[in-house]
């Protein structure tokens, strides 16, 4: 069953610090993975995206990575800011064509406290 | 902001009333999609429309009847919902082409609370 784990489910960081969101998924097969930001009572939105050939990519301070073989990949955010403060979304798209039926995991809420 | 506006932002209706939630993108894309969030779980798609048909339907109850008049206006009409049906309704968009579906911009939502 194609599914999306993400850890952990929430986390608290103080301002400046770093921190890094895992996503763990069983999708087969593959097209491309991406990292959502989305702050409460917004939608997501898009921060980096992925594919099978690529294993790190870069905006700004989030800096996510992807290993296929194991299919994992995480989200680095350095020097964190009260603005970070949201829902880390994982969404990972087997590529099969058609409507782009994307797999989300449940997300990661990260708090960011001065 | 993504090009994708919703309304009304916050919706509070009881089970026996009837409402209808919008949603209008402004990014000339073909395809555009209805999404339930709820609290601490994955969000799942409902419905998809490419070119004004709908093209998806997981196995939503009937009480959710989406509409698409055109390729920038959605509509999801609500009747006789349950309280279970509380959650946050998503609305996104893409172009799709070729057989291929590309980034899906999201709307605000709609914040919906079943009494």
């Amino acid at each position: 069953k194609n599914q999306v784990e993400q850890s952990p489910q929430s986390l608290i960081i103080l301002e400046g610090k770093n921190c890094t969101l895992q996503c763990n998924y069983t999708v087969s097969p593959f097209s491309n993975l991406r990292w959502y930001k989305q702050d409460t009572g917004r939608g997501p939105v898009s921060l980096t995206i992925m594919t099978f050939s690529e294993n790190t990519k870069s905006n700004g301070r989030y800096t996510a990575t992807l290993d296929a073989d194991t299919k994992q990949s995480s989200l680095h955010i350095t020097a964190s800011q009260l603005s970070d403060s949201a829902s880390y979304i994982c969404v990972v798209s087997p590529g099969v064509g058609g409507y782009n039926k994307l797999i989300f995991g449940a997300g990661t809420r990260l708090a960011v406290h001065p | 902001e993504t090009g994708v506006t919703q309304t009304p932002r916050h919706l509070v209706m009881g089970m026996t009333n009837k409402k209808s939630l919008k949603c209008e993108q402004h990014l000339g894309h073909n395809a555009m999609y209805w999404y339930k969030q709820s609290a601490k779980k994955p969000l799942e798609l409902m419905f998809v429309y490419s070119l004004e048909e709908r093209v998806e339907n997981n196995s939503v109850p009937s009480r959710f009847s989406p509409e698409c008049p055109n390729s920038s206006h959605l509509f999801l009409h609500l009747h006789t919902l349950q309280p279970e049906d509380s959650a946050l309704y998503l609305c996104a968009s893409s172009l799709f082409f070729e057989g291929e579906s590309y980034e899906q911009y999201f709307g605000p939502g709609t914040r919906l609370t079943v009494t």
